[in-house]
């Protein structure tokens, strides 16, 4: 069945240090995305990627990087990480972004940052 | 600024009644809108996808509107079951093409109570 994997589920991190969410599709679909979920808002787009070896940034990427090394895998690097981003992290696939696409959500990975 | 609103907030129904959620949005263009249902702790799951002016869409229990002139969409659950209990997430994808992006309301939750 195709899925999309998030690890960890869960993480405590100290501010100022460096966090790395993993994610692992087997959908194989082209795009992945990573969004964060703050309680009371919408999921934002932190970064996209539409092919492996290339990122692009989303509506809020500042204090984030990523990474795709390969179509399957999408990391987001927190390098030093602060109170503020502390929130709900999901990773998604899509073969495409139209009317048509196929969207699947990882079950994500809660962050706290102390 | 807010482009996808939804309302209410929170809903508590028993089980067997049936419910309406609201999504008023501004996004422009608006090329289509996803309803997406999120069990506590878990991914989102999508329920339908509604494109054209006046579109209606039938899934099951779950049916969706969508009016394109008053940029409003409703998702109609029927007979709710204990298992309906989750939240709802109204989005919409602002253009077909690769660039397009998807904007998400911040959901109601949904308790269905015996």
């Amino acid at each position: 069945e195709a899925a999309v994997t998030q690890s960890p589920r869960s993480k405590v991190a100290v501010t100022g240090g460096k966090v790395t969410l993993s994610c692992h599709q087997t959908n194989n679909h082209d795009y992945m995305y990573w969004y964060r979920q703050d309680t009371g808002h919408g999921l934002r787009l932190i970064h996209y990627s539409y092919v492996a070896d290339s990122t692009e940034k989303g509506d809020i990427p500042d204090g984030y990087k990523a990474s795709r090394p390969s179509q399957e895998n999408f990391s987001l690097i927190l390098e030093l990480a602060s109170l503020s981003q502390t929130a709900v992290y999901f990773c998604a696939s899509s073969d495409a972004t139209g009317t048509n696409s196929d969207y699947t959500f990882g079950s994500g990975t809660r962050l706290l940052v102390i | 600024k807010t482009q996808v609103e939804q309302s209410p907030q929170s809903l508590v129904v028993r089980q067997g009644e049936n419910c309406v959620l609201q999504c008023n949005y501004s996004v422009t263009p608006d090329n289509h809108l996803r309803w997406f249902k999120q069990d506590t702790g878990k991914g989102l799951v999508s329920l339908t996808v509604l494109v054209h002016e006046n579109d209606k869409t039938s899934n099951g229990r779950y049916s969706a509107t969508l009016d394109k002139d008053a940029k409003h969409s409703t998702l109609h659950i029927t007979a709710t079951l204990l298992d309906d209990t989750a939240t709802y997430i109204c989005v919409v994808g602002d253009r077909g093409s690769a660039l397009g992006r998807l904007h998400f309301g911040a959901g109601t939750q949904l308790i269905v109570i015996p």
